[in-house]
């Protein structure tokens, strides 16, 4: 069992469009997050959210948004796609702090043209 | 959120004992420090963390220095398959912030 799965692997899509990655995790952790990786290969937070808290990166545009249906899945949204959001986005979840380590999927791999 | 400074990479023979340093001067009493990898095109994976003890666990060992300046991940026996970028991080209340990380290159 893929213990943290993303969904499409990659996604092929034209400027101007909207998007959505699905993650889903079945370690059942409360916190999940969503991560960036561009060409350069720096991996950025972009979204940490339990069931009380989003915390979102100043940085990240509002046209990406974090949509949780249940603990186990934290979706992203993105809305009027631009070249520069090409990138790998990676999901993972963690357990309670101290206790172990993220958890994390094998990436989406988002090509805007 | 505290720093840690790595070299930008190494190299290793495969089979032998790789030791990957890691300083975090600025580290608070309540950070945990964190290893991780990214072999290529994958996702990062958790190697290792620890608090003040050293860690040992079926991947890698965690060596921390008494004043927890500093940190060392051993690798006791490099194979291809490590070959990886490594990030060392310290974990605080708020998520994981990778840097750059080492590159490690295994010779065979």
């Amino acid at each position: 069992d893929t213990a943290v799965s993303q969904t499409p692997k990659y996604l092929v899509t034209q400027m101007g469009n909207d998007k959505s990655i699905k993650c889903e995790q079945n370690l059942g952790h409360d916190t999940m997050y969503w991560y960036k990786q561009d060409s350069k290969k720096f991996l950025k937070i972009m979204f940490s959210y339990n069931n009380k808290e989003l915390i979102i990166n100043e940085t990240v545009p509002n046209r990406f948004s974090p949509k949780s249906p249940d603990k186990a899945h934290l979706n992203l949204h993105i809305n009027s796609l631009e070249l520069g959001d090409s990138a790998v986005y990676f999901c993972a979840s963690s357990p309670p702090r101290g206790w172990g380590g993220y958890t994390f999927g094998s990436g989406t791999r988002l090509t805007v043209v | 959120d505290a720093k840690t400074t790595q070299p930008n990479s190494m190299e290793s023979n495969e089979e032998e004992p790789v030791h990957l340093p890691c300083n975090h001067s600025t580290i608070s009493g309540t950070d945990y420090i964190h290893w991780y990898r990214q072999l290529p095109s994958q996702g990062p994976e958790y190697v290792i963390h620890g608090l003040t003890s050293n860690v040992n666990n079926r991947m890698a060992s965690l060596a921390i220095a008494e004043d927890r300046k500093s940190s060392t991940l051993i690798l006791h026996r490099a194979t291809l398959r490590d070959a990886a970028v490594y990030y060392c991080i310290l974990s605080g209340n708020t998520p994981l912030v990778f840097g750059k990380g080492t590159r490690l290159s295994v010779i065979a």
